[in-house]
């Protein structure tokens, strides 16, 4: 079945530039979409359609996508970012399914 | 506004049936597709499938095919999640989540369902 693959974590410095990576064979054409997940929270929206970003999403996320692999980008990453950041897009089926990248721990101290 | 209200935390025992619901509203339910996500404890989200309320049409995930049903009753405005014989490896947090129409990405979430299946 279709994956999605992510580094398990990300550390960064308060204000450095953070990269999450997700590879997968139909990212050339599916869309990305990316979540922020902290403690105890149901997931949110903060990419959608590789590169969009939902309102009330500060303008330091960033999202983009290039042949297999789409990445989000937190420019100036502040403490409160800190969380778990899930990849998701659907397979290329004729009824897609969807699948989430195994997520990645973004820490910043 | 968009909301999906879930219904409240379960403790089973191991082979014991359960139905956990997810009621829709501030939007169309049925012209939405309404997906479930599972999150095992200290673990990442694991897209289990989706339904199409209006027709009932249902995608599962190859891993949770034949594990549990999803279904919605579209007069009332709510998606089910069910299994008919719990293991102590469906302890979890289940969430519903709206998905968008066209790329079937979830865009609304529920607050999350805590199954604890123990004897």
């Amino acid at each position: 079945s279709y994956e999605l693959t992510q580094p398990p974590s990300v550390s960064v410095s308060p204000g450095q530039t953070a990269r999450i990576t997700c590879s997968g064979d139909a990212l050339p054409k599916k869309y990305a979409y990316w979540y922020q997940q902290k403690s105890g929270q149901a997931p949110v929206l903060v990419i959608y359609e590789d590169s969009k970003r939902p309102s009330g999403i500060p303008e330091r996320f960033s999202g983009s996508s290039s042949g297999t692999m789409a990445t989000l980008t937190i420019s100036g990453a502040q403490v409160e970012d800190e969380a778990d950041y899930y990849c998701y897009s659907t397979d290329t089926s004729d009824n897609p399914r969807g699948v989430f990248g195994g997520g990645t721990k973004l820490t910043v101290l | 506004e968009v909301q999906l209200v879930q219904s409240g935390a379960e403790v089973k025992k191991p082979g014991e049936s359960l139905k956990i619901s997810c009621k829709g509203s501030g939007y169309s339910f049925s012209t939405y597709w309404v997906g479930w996500v599972r999150q095992m404890p200290g673990k990442g989200l694991e897209w289990m499938g989706i339904i199409y309320p209006d027709d009932s049409d249902t995608r599962y995930s190859p891993s949770f095919q034949g594990q549990v049903t999803i279904s919605a009753d579209k007069s009332i405005s709510t998606a089910y999640l069910q299994w008919s014989s719990l293991k102590a490896s469906d302890t979890a947090m289940y969430y519903c989540a709206r998905h968008g129409s066209k790329w079937l990405e979830p865009d609304y979430w529920g607050q999350g369902t805590l199954v604890t299946v123990s004897s």
